[in-house]
């Protein structure tokens, strides 16, 4: 079956240090991955997405970045975090044509 | 430019009540609906979903409807349980350039009183 792993599950990170939140899925090959944001008392909204290795979309912008540098790893950076950068993150997979999109369990970021 | 509603923040029920969650979307191009279930700091679980060339969809005690001329779609939970208290998020997805994107409402949270 496939799993979905994010970490870690809460950082706390002072403003203008750089950020790496890891997803790696397991048990599926070439999935659509995503990562979104919650901002408190919002809904999810979506950051990027890559349909294969190296490909990236952003839907917003922002002061984040997206990486794909293996078939099942996707990775959100940012250089220097801002105080609005707080939020609870989620990586996502699916495969494609009318399946549900999985969640993992999230990154807790504060920025202090 | 809010494409995906969900306007009550918060339904209160009694368990073994009816529980009827509501959606409203603009984009009529929204080929596929979800529901998603969230606990506090976990990420959302998929709970049901519906194509939009169907009316209703049913999976247990969960039944979605959607009503495209009115754009409007609602998850019905029957009977419901005090274990259902989480935050539901109606997502719409848009499929474009070989892949899905969700865009989610704000949520509503579910409390089942026993």
């Amino acid at each position: 079956s496939q799993t979905i792993h994010q970490w870690p599950a809460t950082l706390v990170q002072p403003v203008g240090s750089p950020l790496s939140l890891e997803c790696t899925v397991e048990g599926t090959s070439n999935p659509n991955l995503y990562w979104y944001r919650q901002a408190a008392g919002r809904g999810l909204q979506l950051l990027f997405y890559s349909v294969g290795i190296g490909q990236i979309s952003s839907e917003v912008p922002q002061n984040l970045s997206a990486s794909r540098p293996q078939d099942r790893q996707f990775i959100l950076s940012s250089k220097k975090l801002l105080l609005s950068d707080s939020g609870f993150y989620l990586c996502a997979w699916s495969v494609q044509w009318n399946q549900p999109q999985h969640f993992g369990d999230g990154t807790r970021l504060s920025i202090l | 430019d809010q494409q995906v509603k969900q306007n009550s923040p918060s339904l209160s029920v009694q368990e073994g009540r009816i529980s009827i969650l509501n959606c409203d979307y603009t984009n009529s191009m929204f080929d596929y609906f979800l529901w998603y279930k969230k606990y506090p700091a976990e990420g959302p679980t998929f709970l049901i979903s519906i194509s939009s060339i169907k009316d209703k969809n049913e999976d247990g005690r969960f039944t979605v409807f959607l009503n495209k001329s009115a754009k409007h779609l609602s998850l019905h939970i029957v009977p419901s349980q005090p274990g259902d208290s989480a935050v539901y998020f109606c997502a719409a997805q848009l499929t474009q350039g070989g892949s899905e994107k969700l865009v989610f409402g704000k949520g509503t949270k579910l409390t089942v009183n026993p």
